[in-house]
C-alpha cells in the first residue's frame, strides 16, 4: 500500500517554541494532504486540507496563523505550530490523498506526539 | 449534516469469538466508506473501501459490508493481534474530506 512518512514522531519543547512537522508521500504524488489532530480516546479531527501549490483550507475554529501549512511539492507538506503552548499538546497526523475528485482512500503517516511544557 | 456513528465504543472478545462492529452514517450522497485500523500511538492503516450498497470486501478474518445507512465490519475467529481501534470514515460527493467516526476499540483476549 501507499507509504506516508511523518517526522518527527515525538517532540517535547518549551512553551513559546515553534514546531515544524513534515509529511512526505513516498510512493505517489499527493495532490492533496490533510492534517488531523487526535485527542486521547477520541477520533480524528480534521484541521485543514492542503492542495499542492495553493493555500490550505482550514476547518472552522482552527487558527490559520497558529497552524501554518505549506504544500510546496506533490510529495511534501509541512505543518508549523507557531508559538506553541501547553494546550497545543496533542497527536498530530497527516494523510495523503490523490486529488480533489478522487474517491480513493487517504493514507496516513504514523503521527507526531507533541508535548509542550 | 454529514455524520458517522460507530458502535460499540469498546468490545472485548475471547480469541475465536466472532462479532461485528457497526458504522451508521448520514451523508448527502455517499462517495465512499472507508475502514481503518489504528494501533496505539500510530496512524490509521487502511483496510477497505466500499462504494455502493450491497458491496462486500474481505481480507483474512475481516469482512466489510455496506447498506444505504450503515456498514458492518465482521471479525471471524479473531486473534489477539486483531486488537486495535477500528475507524470508519465516509466521503460525500463533491467533497475531498473524510468524516470519521469515534471508533470501536477491540480487545481480543487469548
Amino acid at each position: 500500500g501507499a507509504v506516508v512518512s511523518q517526522h518527527p514522531s515525538r517532540v517535547i519543547c518549551k512553551s513559546g517554541t515553534s514546531v515544524k512537522i513534515e509529511c512526505r508521500s513516498l510512493d505517489f504524488q499527493a495532490t492533496t494532504m490533510f492534517w488531523y489532530r487526535q485527542f486521547p480516546k477520541q477520533s480524528l479531527m480534521l484541521m485543514a486540507t492542503s492542495n499542492e501549490g495553493s493555500k490550505a483550507t482550514y476547518e472552522q475554529g482552527v487558527e490559520k496563523d497558529k497552524f501554518l501549512i505549506n504544500h510546496a511539492s506533490l510529495t511534501l507538506s509541512t505543518l508549523t505550530v507557531t508559538s506553541a503552548h501547553p494546550e497545543d499538546s496533542s497527536f498530530y497526523i497527516c494523510s495523503a490523498g490523490q486529488g480533489a475528485n478522487s474517491n480513493q482512500p487517504q493514507h496516513f503517516g504514523d503521527g507526531t506526539r507533541l508535548s509542550i511544557l | 449534516e454529514d455524520q458517522v456513528t460507530q458502535s460499540p465504543e469498546a468490545l472485548r472478545l475471547q480469541e475465536g469469538e466472532s462479532s461485528s462492529l457497526n458504522c451508521s452514517y448520514t451523508v448527502s450522497g455517499l462517495r465512499g466508506l472507508f475502514w481503518y485500523r489504528q494501533d496505539p500511538g500510530k496512524g490509521p492503516e487502511f483496510l477497505f473501501t466500499l462504494y455502493s450498497a450491497g458491496e462486500e470486501k474481505e481480507k483474512e478474518r475481516l469482512k466489510a459490508t455496506l447498506t444505504k445507512k450503515e456498514s458492518f465490519l465482521h471479525i471471524t475467529a479473531p486473534k489477539p493481534e486483531d486488537s486495535a481501534t477500528y475507524l470508519c470514515a465516509v466521503q460525500a460527493y463533491g467533497f475531498n474530506k473524510f468524516y470519521f467516526g469515534s471508533g470501536t476499540k477491540l480487545n481480543v483476549k487469548p
